[in-house]
């Protein structure tokens, strides 16, 4: 799996769009991005995947850049609730590396 | 409805013992993982089953063995406990990717924080 890097922490302010940075310049072409965040004390959770074009649900927006070396999360109107790490992972969806493989994530504040 | 449960939620043992971690999914799903948490937040896989049948063992050891008595349960059974099992475990499942979903996102348990004194 390609190896990813975020900014260790970030804050943002309640209500306000919080955009989280993730370069993977290594990222193979059958590569997919995912999203996950893990909420103090909680399991990780799924928010949102990419091969190459962007993609939205009810979390947040993935913006993938054309060359796909990076991505941005989106949470559009942040909320305290939404205070976590932010884990960017790449990898294969299929196959034998079921498993996704953790880096340290981003730390975002969201501040009232 | 929860979809991947833990039990224990908390464990602590003394250096020495044997535990279970149990974990149960209600999704359906065909593979489960153990992952292990540690101080330093890192979330690392420790093994992965498809339909009962081990198909990911990172280097973990021997005394850490997993077992699936059907696809919906995944445990975890660990011998002479040490100190430096003291973490934080998680359970995951996926759907197989062989059926046909193209992704494969993972849900995640809750969490079995395990303490050796």
């Amino acid at each position: 799996d390609a190896k990813t890097t975020q900014p260790t922490s970030m804050d943002c302010a309640e209500g306000r769009a919080a955009n989280l940075p993730c370069n993977h310049s290594t990222i193979s072409g059958n590569e997919y991005v995912y999203w996950y965040r893990q909420i103090h004390s909680q399991g990780p959770q799924y928010i949102i995947h990419g091969l190459k074009n962007n993609e939205t649900n009810e979390m947040a927006s993935l913006i993938i850049t054309e060359d796909r070396k990076s991505s941005t999360l989106i949470l559009p109107h942040a909320t305290l609730r939404d205070t976590a790490v932010y884990y960017c992972i790449v990898r294969v969806p299929s196959g034998s590396a079921r498993q996704l493989t953790f880096g340290s994530g981003t730390q975002l504040t969201v501040l009232p | 409805d929860t979809a991947v449960s833990q039990t224990p939620k908390y464990l602590v043992t003394q250096m020495g013992n044997d535990k279970s971690i149990k974990c149960e999914q209600n999704l359906g799903h065909d593979t489960m993982y153990w992952y292990k948490q540690d101080s330093k937040k890192f979330l690392k896989i420790m093994f992965s089953y498809n339909n009962k049948e081990l198909i990911i063992n990172e280097t973990v050891p021997n005394r850490f063995s997993p077992k699936s008595p059907d696809k919906a349960h995944l445990n975890l059974h660990i011998n002479s406990l040490e100190l430096g099992d003291s973490a934080v475990y998680f359970c995951a499942s996926s759907q197989d990717p062989f059926t046909g979903r193209l992704y494969n996102e993972q849900f995640f348990g809750p969490g079995t924080r395990l303490t050796v004194l």
